[in-house]
């Protein structure tokens, strides 16, 4: 079975800091790996995804993450955080049994960005 | 390009009744897949439908349930709502099914069940 697991529930930056959010996967078969973000009030979007090419992906609003098989790890990172980027944050994998749009999602980490 | 546009955003339900919320997908997307999320379990995956037919289930009981039209639009229902069931439902589209995963999620229904 796939699972997905983020650690931390909340993080807290300043402004113009490295925002890292992590997250650690389990998956019988290569995964499929994503980070979505959800602003209050709305759905779920898309920032990047790893489908097995590049191990260094990019994604919008200056986000990457770094596919680790090694470390079954999928870590988000931007280099400098902006008080836009403060959202909650999901960590996703899909590609077992029930195929690559049945999302396992992780429990999500809330993004406070201070000035 | 419209995106993904479910309604109601959001209801008010007692318990006992039920409730059927509305999901029309990206054009030319075919693939509808829904998702409960709630504070206590998070995103949880209900169903996937593509060209009508339900191609995936997520461990939910026989009260909730889905359907897709052959416009790609689908309705999901709930009967006899317990209070557990306040949640916000998400529904997500897709080019296809077995695709890359790449899903876009409508705003969500929030149901609140009293």
């Amino acid at each position: 079975a796939q699972s997905v697991t983020q650690l931390g529930s909340h993080v807290s930056v300043s402004e113009g800091a490295l925002v890292l959010l992590r997250c650690n996967y389990s998956s019988s078969v290569p995964p499929y790996l994503f980070w979505y973000v959800q602003y209050p009030n709305q759905g779920l979007q898309l920032l990047l995804k790893y489908t097995s090419a590049a191990t260094l992906v990019k994604g919008i609003n200056g986000f990457e993450a770094e596919f680790k098989k090694s470390e079954t790890s999928f870590h988000l990172t931007k280099p400098s955080a902006h008080m836009s980027d403060a959202a909650e944050y999901f960590c996703a994998v899909s590609g077992g049994t029930g195929g690559y749009n049945k999302l396992i999602f992780g429990a999500g980490t809330r993004l406070a960005v201070h000035p | 390009k419209a995106g993904v546009t479910q309604t109601p955003r959001y209801l008010i339900k007692t318990r006992g009744q039920q409730v059927t919320l509305s999901c029309s997908p990206i054009s030319g997307h075919r693939s509808v897949s829904w998702y409960q999320q709630t504070p206590g379990q998070g995103l949880q995956f209900l169903f996937e439908y593509f060209s009508e037919t339900q191609r995936n289930k997520g461990n939910f009981p026989g009260r909730f349930s889905g359907r897709q039209f052959s416009n790609s639009r689908s309705e999901m229902n709930v009967s006899t709502l317990e209070l557990g069931d306040s949640a916000l439902y998400l529904c997500a589209s897709s080019l296809e099914q077995g695709g890359t995963g790449e899903l876009f999620f409508g705003e969500g229904s929030r149901l609140t069940v009293l």
